[in-house]
């Protein structure tokens, strides 16, 4: 069963525009929340993370955004740039538990 | 820069040998690190928990026997695929936590494993 779920593949965003991925979670335990971007046959490279204390993080380009009553965070990437195309992961957990969604595959088009 | 180095980036094997993938820490000490395997158009799995001087705490459906992992040192996993089979072909990861971090958590590189 997948405890966190990442419902929209692909994603395509004209570049400058806003890029808005989702993900949905299901245990209310899981207390820190990270994003990572991923080019092909390479290592996921981590972006931003968040703790269930907060709601909101922001780095740069980069916010996520944590609704603990809905299960649900996302990351917001703005202005979208050429170079963020790549397939992002959003993983959860608490402890030594985490686990991944399966990754949208975000296109910024030029 | 890398903080999390894993080698080999990539491994040819024959059928019924072993191979060793190692995960470092590269600048903080890692108690935990994970280890995982994407298959192609899927999201990566996690098959173990490795902890610092005590045994990896496994997945269910990972075999313990066929994927060995050893944690001798705060900066240091192993991942051994034992018998490797061709359907172990595939991409391997680790990653570490930085407790004074924040715990975040860095991934290495990865390593494709080839099995002929």
């Amino acid at each position: 069963d997948q405890q966190v779920k990442q419902n929209s593949p692909s994603l395509s965003v004209q570049e400058g525009r806003i890029s808005i991925l989702n993900c949905d979670y299901t245990n209310s335990m899981f207390d820190y929340f990270l994003w990572y971007k991923k080019y092909p046959a390479e290592g996921p490279t981590f972006l931003i993370s968040i703790s269930s204390i907060k709601d909101k993080n922001e780095d740069g380009r980069f916010t996520v955004f944590l609704n603990k009553s809905a299960k649900h965070l996302s990351l917001h990437i703005v202005p979208s740039q050429p170079g963020d195309s790549a397939v992002y992961f959003c993983a959860a957990g608490s402890g030594n538990q985490f686990y991944f969604g399966t990754g949208t595959s975000l296109t910024v088009i030029p | 820069g890398a903080v999390v180095s894993q080698h080999p980036s990539r491994v040819i094997c024959k059928s019924g040998t072993s191979v060793k993938i190692e995960c470092r820490s590269l600048d903080f000490q890692a108690t935990t690190m994970f280890w995982y395997r994407q298959f192609p158009k899927k999201s990566l799995m996690l098959m173990a928990t490795s902890n610092e001087g005590s045994k990896a705490t496994y997945e269910q459906g990972v075999e313990k026997d066929k994927f060995l992992i050893n944690h001798a040192s705060l900066t240091l996993s192993t991942l051994t695929v034992t018998s490797a089979h061709p359907e172990d072909s595939s991409f391997y990861i680790c990653s570490a936590r930085d407790q004074a971090a924040g715990n975040t958590i860095y991934f290495g590189e990865g390593s494709w494993l080839t099995v002929v």
